[in-house]
Parts: C-alpha cells; structure tokens; sequence
C-alpha cells in the first residue's frame, strides 16, 4: 500500500538559515506529490507540485522541491527562512487511481 | 477564476446541539468535493467526498453527515455533536481531469468548531 512519510514532526530554524521539510513516499507507480502550506486557523495553500515534468519544482514563497525517484523522495527547501514562513506543511500523495494519501505534517518553526 | 466558500468561521456549540456547515464553489461546474478534519495533534482526516450531485462517500464512519443537494455546494451536518467533534474542518474543491497530476486541491479558509 502506498504512503507518505514526513521524517520530522517539527524543524526549527533560524531566519535567514536554509530550510529542509522532508517528505518520503512509497509506490511502485510514477506519483503525483504535492506540497501545502497551513498558517495557524487558516487553510491549506498550495506551494507546489510534481506531475512528471521536471524533477525541480519550484514554488510559491521561494520554495523548491525535488523529485528523486531513486530515493522516493521530494523534500521541500527554501535557501533563507522568513519569518513568515513559520507554519505547517503538508506532503500530498496521488497516484494513477486519484487515492489522496496526506502526509502527517511539518510544524516549521523560524527562530529570530 | 475559482473561488471556494466556507462559513462559519468559527462555531462554538454544546454537546447534543445540530450542526451546519455550508461550503460553496464558484467559478467552476461539477467539482469534486471534500470535507476534512484536524483535530488537536491530528493530521488531516478525509471525511467525505463527492463527484456529483447526491454522491457522497464517507472515509470514516462517525458522527456526522454531508450533502450534495447542488453542484457547487457541500453541507455538513450532525443531528448531535459530541466532545470528539471538536476541530477544524475544512471543505476543498478539484476538478477532475485524467491526469492525477491535474487534478489540484484548492481549500477553503476552514471553520473552527468547539464543542463544549
């Protein structure tokens, strides 16, 4: 059964440091991966997303992703937090039969 | 463009009292549509879905109830709310197309219920 495994409850950060979200799936097909963002009370926003283009996504915010299939991985990098990236992040599996499959969720937390 | 409706923002209600929560999309015919849950230290949790008017799918079964009685508008609903009800709910929207990879979640702003 396929799965999405986000390695770290919580990160933190200093502002101005690199950011590293990760996020491991498991299938045997070619995924779909997403990922989201949640700022405390609001909704999920979409940063970016792997359809099988380029293995380098890059996102909203600064954010970038890359697809490594060999390790089944998309880990979510940002170069220099902000504090506003302070939130929760989501990883987003869908594969070839629309099955959802969430991540449990990445709290980021930006130190001054 | 597509926009996505969801109120109440914020409910508080008692334990045994109904609940309703109406969410609606604009901009956009025969959306697939979702209803889901985080409670306290939880992920999120899909509770139901639906792909046309008058289907629904329910993920887990529980307390609660949705509707479909438009294309574009998903209800929620609970004859009795109980202390697990508690948590945020969040409606979210896709289109269908056939290919996964297009078929993009957009949420709403979510609504905070407390029961008490």
């Amino acid at each position: 059964a396929q799965s999405v495994t986000q390695l770290d409850s919580h990160v933190s950060v200093s502002e101005g440091t690199p950011v590293l979200l990760r996020c491991n799936y498991s299938s045997s097909y070619s995924p779909s991966l997403f990922w989201y963002v949640q700022h405390p009370n609001k909704g999920l926003q979409l940063l970016l997303k792997y359809t099988s283009a380029a293995t380098l996504v890059k996102g909203i915010n600064g954010f970038e992703a890359e697809f490594k299939k060999s390790e089944t991985s998309f880990h979510l990098t940002k170069p220099s937090a902000h504090m506003s990236d302070a939130a929760e992040y989501f990883c987003l599996y869908m594969d070839s039969n629309y099955q959802l499959i969430w991540g449990a969720g990445t709290k980021l937390i930006i130190k001054p | 463009s597509q926009t996505i409706h969801q109120w109440p923002a914020t409910l508080v209600q008692p334990v045994g009292s109904p609940l309703s929560l109406e969410c609606t999309v604009e901009g956009t015919s025969n959306p697939n549509l979702y209803w889901y849950r985080q409670a306290a230290g939880r992920g999120l949790q899909l509770l139901f879905y639906s792909v046309g008017i008058g289907q629904i799918s329910s993920e887990v079964p529980q307390n609660l109830s949705a509707s479909r009685p438009q294309d574009r508008q998903f209800i929620l609903s609970s004859k009795k709310l109980l202390l697990s009800d508690s948590g945020f709910y969040l409606c979210a929207w896709s289109t269908w197309d056939s290919y996964p990879g297009a078929n993009v979640l957009t949420f709403g702003a979510g609504s905070r219920l407390t029961v008490l």
